[in-house]
Order: C-alpha cells, then structure tokens, then sequence
C-alpha cells in the first residue's frame, strides 16, 4: 500500500469556522508533512514531522495548527483563515527524513476554499 | 542560492516526440534531484530522481541528464503521450548530507497534441 489520504477532498469555510484537514498513511512512514499550493505554483512546505514530533515549521501563521495524533495519521487544524489561504493542502509522507528514506509520496490534497 | 530554475514554462509537443524540461540550481551541496508530475486535481507523484554521482538516469520513456560542473538537470520524456500532459516540477535537496526540504522549480505545463 503506497497511498496516502486526504480527507475531505473539498472543503469550504468562512473566516469564522473551524475546521480541521485529515491525513493518513499505512506504509510505516516516519515522517510526514503538509504543503500548501497555489494554482500553476510549486508546492510550499508548511510543516514536518519525525516520530510524530514537529521538526519543521516554516513559519507558518498561527491560524494554521498542525497535529500528528500516531506514526499513521496528521491533522491540520483551522480557525480565523482569510480568503488568500484557499489554496490545495497536500499532505506527504516520508520513511525517514534523511537519505534514501527521503523519497516522498504525496496524497491527493484537499481543495479548501475560504469565503 | 536555494532556487531552483526551471524553464520553459509551457511547452506544447506533438504526439511522439521529444519533451525536455531543463533545470538549474546553484547550491553545490544539493545532492538529491527529483521530477515531480502532477494532474489536475491529483498530488506530485515522484517520476524518477538522481543523485550527483551519476549522469544518467532512465527509467521507461522518462530520462534524467545531470551535468554537475554546469549544475543543469533535465528530464526527457522520449514517444510523449497524451497521457503525459501534465505538470512537471523538478526538486532539490540535501538529503544525504544534512536532512533538507525539498526546493521545488516553478513547474512546466507539457501538453502532448494527439
């Protein structure tokens, strides 16, 4: 199983809301990460975890709260976004974040609209 | 120093051909060079990668081409397809010497015309 999901595949939210996007991975993979993507843009990274602890964060704003429950699973939690952060959020995962464990796979986004 | 140059942008081909997609980078210490392709609505998906120490890599109709002294990476898509309109990101990173994020190019739009 080399997939990873993303939950849900379409989101949209007022600047008010709450919400949070989901990420999960079956293949053992170490580490895991969140991009953001702009149309005809480069992904952006966001976030990386190693053993489910936070490694990186490229200062992202607060409004934008990372969470890595288990090695399986990590959430991206929202509140208070502004119309410029719609954007498609990927989620990617990794075995290690070093050497040949580096290769990454990355699932199908989620398309998150804010109104 | 961390970009990573891509170019063309766009590139339109004809069934059958050749589609080469060129990169540049200027951080020596990047040791890790992958091809992304994406579809609309789908994430990256890793095409092929290469490390420094070799100047060729091939894998099907896809071929990457390193030329460390010039610090150019390009992708060939040899018999381009339809199916292979899409757009390709080229990456860097220092993965082997010191853990390192990926540096994405801008992406190129390839259109394969039937």
């Amino acid at each position: 199983d080399t997939e990873v999901t993303q939950t849900p595949k379409h989101l949209v939210m007022g600047m008010t809301n709450k919400k949070s996007l989901k990420c999960e991975q079956h293949m053992g993979h170490r580490a895991m990460y969140w991009y953001k993507q702009k149309a005809k843009k480069p992904p952006e990274l966001m976030f990386v975890y190693s053993y489910e602890k936070l490694s990186i964060n490229e200062s992202v704003p607060s409004r934008f709260s990372p969470e890595c429950p288990n090695s399986s699973l990590l959430n991206l939690h929202l509140h208070a976004l502004q119309p410029e952060d719609s954007a498609l959020y990927l989620c990617a995962s990794s075995r290690g974040l070093a050497g040949e464990a580096y290769e990454q796979y990355f699932g199908p986004g989620t398309r998150l609209t804010v109104t | 120093q961390q970009q990573v140059k891509q170019s063309p942008q766009s590139l339109i081909v004809q069934k059958g051909g050749i589609s080469i997609i060129n990169c540049a980078y200027e951080n020596t210490a990047f040791d890790y060079f992958p091809w992304y392709q994406q579809f609309p609505g789908k994430g990256p998906a890793l095409l092929i990668a290469i490390r420094p120490d070799v100047s060729e890599k091939k894998e099907g109709r896809f071929t990457i081409s390193f030329n460390k002294s010039a610090k150019q990476f390009s992708l060939h898509i040899m018999d381009s397809q339809p199916g292979d309109s899409a757009t390709y990101f080229c990456a860097a990173s220092t993965i082997y010497n010191q853990g390192g994020k990926l540096i994405f190019g801008q992406g190129t739009e390839l259109s394969v015309k039937p």
